[in-house]
């Protein structure tokens, strides 16, 4: 079984671009998550997107954004990038509520 | 609101030795349990869960942790560690019935096993 797939694994953008990042998760996970993993904050929460639907948002600011397809892929988009958005980006998946997530090995967002 | 402490931000050890790592979490309402492992340049892999039943969960890789509900801890154990197991650690918990399913994790415990 595919784990969850991250691309592209290394981005660097300069400061004002945009970024997106790009996830597939698990066969049959219907859940999608986002976080952030940056230096010395910690694993925090972004996005939760379930059967195409926009579930949970953490405290950022909504120049972070996101979808979920059909396909239950989905994809983060950060507008306006700050020094402060570098960061490794995880994404996980789940197959329904209450379920363990299973993560990806994140993309690695640099910013100039 | 959900927060998890881990008590300790690295952690030496000889191979061979057990290890426990502290984790302590604080809720208003019932939660799911985790650990996680991270090791370099990858992402987290789930070692364990407590989602119900008994409070000892076995996991992967020989690792064990116990749900005390009146201590609010879910410390992580094994009995002999490898080479093999320096990685980071990650405890995390989530809202059992909000529906939030967002995972709120602690700070995160560096162990390093020496040979």
């Amino acid at each position: 079984e595919a784990g969850v797939t991250q691309s592209p694994t290394h981005l660097i953008k300069t400061r004002g671009q945009q970024a997106t990042l790009r996830c597939s998760p698990i066969s049959g996970h219907t859940s999608v998550y986002w976080y952030q993993q940056a230096l010395g904050l910690g694993l925090q929460f972004l996005l939760w997107y379930d059967e195409g639907e926009e579930r949970n948002r953490g405290n950022f600011p909504p120049r972070f954004s996101g979808r979920q397809f059909p396909n239950y892929s989905s994809e983060l988009n950060v507008n306006a990038l700050e020094l402060e958005d570098s960061a490794l980006y995880l994404c996980a998946s789940s197959p329904n509520r209450g379920q363990p997530q299973h993560f990806g090995d994140g993309t690695r967002l640099s910013i100039l | 609101a959900q927060s998890v402490t881990q008590l300790d931000s690295q952690v030496p050890v000889f191979e061979e030795a057990p290890v426990e790592l502290r984790c302590n979490y604080s809720s208003s309402v019932s939660v799911y349990l985790f650990w996680y492992v991270q090791y370099p340049n990858q992402g987290l892999q789930l070692l364990l869960k407590y989602l119900s039943g008994s409070t000892l969960v076995k996991g992967i890789n020989g690792f064990e942790a116990e749900f005390n509900k009146s201590q609010t801890s879910f410390h992580l154990r094994k009995p002999s560690v490898h080479i093999s197991d320096t990685a980071e650690y990650f405890c995390a918990v989530s809202d059992r019935f909000g529906g939030s399913e967002k995972l709120v994790f602690g700070k995160g415990t560096k162990l390093t096993v020496n040979p």
